[in-house]
């Protein structure tokens, strides 16, 4: 399958600063990438959709303005979490997938995010 | 809106015994696709199966076959000859294909399978 490498794989931060998580495609051009994050034992929330040169869409009751999505190339995306709480402390993961609804998604490492 | 169900939340099986995970989902799209993946204590997301809602055979991919039945909307996971490496949360997924949701891969709650020696 398709290699899709996320980084970092695990950070900790101090509450109030923002952290970016990088989403790569390795080897396949990811016309769409998907940001998910997973809490301890449960599944994994869509938080947004990105396509390569637009705007993220973002599922309901996830804030924009608080995970900033850019997907500025066909083998990147990035998601920031802007001005990080402890309860933004989670378990993201990215995918990266093609355009068609047959091609499944591959995914990243994952980053496990801790904000003290 | 697109939803999946998995209603087994624990699964066990005993070492090389055969063992179905239940998947179903609800969707109004004509064109959409099945996964399941399998997730490890490490995290990462590996795909296991696709099967596409066009597709007239079940899906098979080694030990793991997909059983399909469309009209009433289940794609229900069979692992044979189950192996403690199988040990994982397992989680059925579906991308649909109407505009308003192109793209999405959704995923449901999960079953967790321990696999007994």
């Amino acid at each position: 399958g398709a290699v899709v490498s996320q980084h970092p794989s695990w950070v900790i931060c101090k509450s109030g600063t923002s952290v970016k998580i990088e989403c790569r495609s390795l080897d396949f051009q990811a016309t769409t990438m998907f940001w998910y994050r997973q809490f301890p034992k449960q599944s994994l929330m869509l938080m947004a959709t990105s396509n390569e040169g637009s705007k993220a869409t973002y599922e309901q009751g996830v804030e924009k303005d608080k995970f900033l999505i850019n997907h500025a190339s066909l083998t990147l995306s990035t998601l920031t979490v802007t001005s990080a709480h402890p309860e933004d402390s989670s378990f993201y993961i990215c995918s990266a997938a093609g355009p068609k609804v047959r091609t499944e998604a591959f995914f990243g490492q994952g980053t496990r995010l801790t904000v003290v | 809106a697109q939803k999946i169900t998995q209603t087994q939340p624990g699964m066990f099986v005993q070492e090389k015994e055969a063992v179905t995970l239940d998947c179903t989902y609800d969707t109004s799209d004509q064109s959409y696709g099945l996964f399941w993946y399998k997730q490890p204590s490490s995290g990462e997301m590996i795909f296991l199966i696709y099967q596409g809602s066009y597709d007239e055979q079940n899906a098979t991919e080694g030990r793991y076959s997909l059983n399909f039945q469309k009209a009433r909307k289940s794609a229900n996971l069979v692992i044979s000859a189950s192996q403690l490496g199988d040990s994982a949360m397992y989680f059925c997924a579906m991308r649909g294909g109407l505009k308003t949701s192109y793209d999405k891969v959704i995923f449901g709650p999960g079953t967790s399978l321990s696999v007994i020696p």
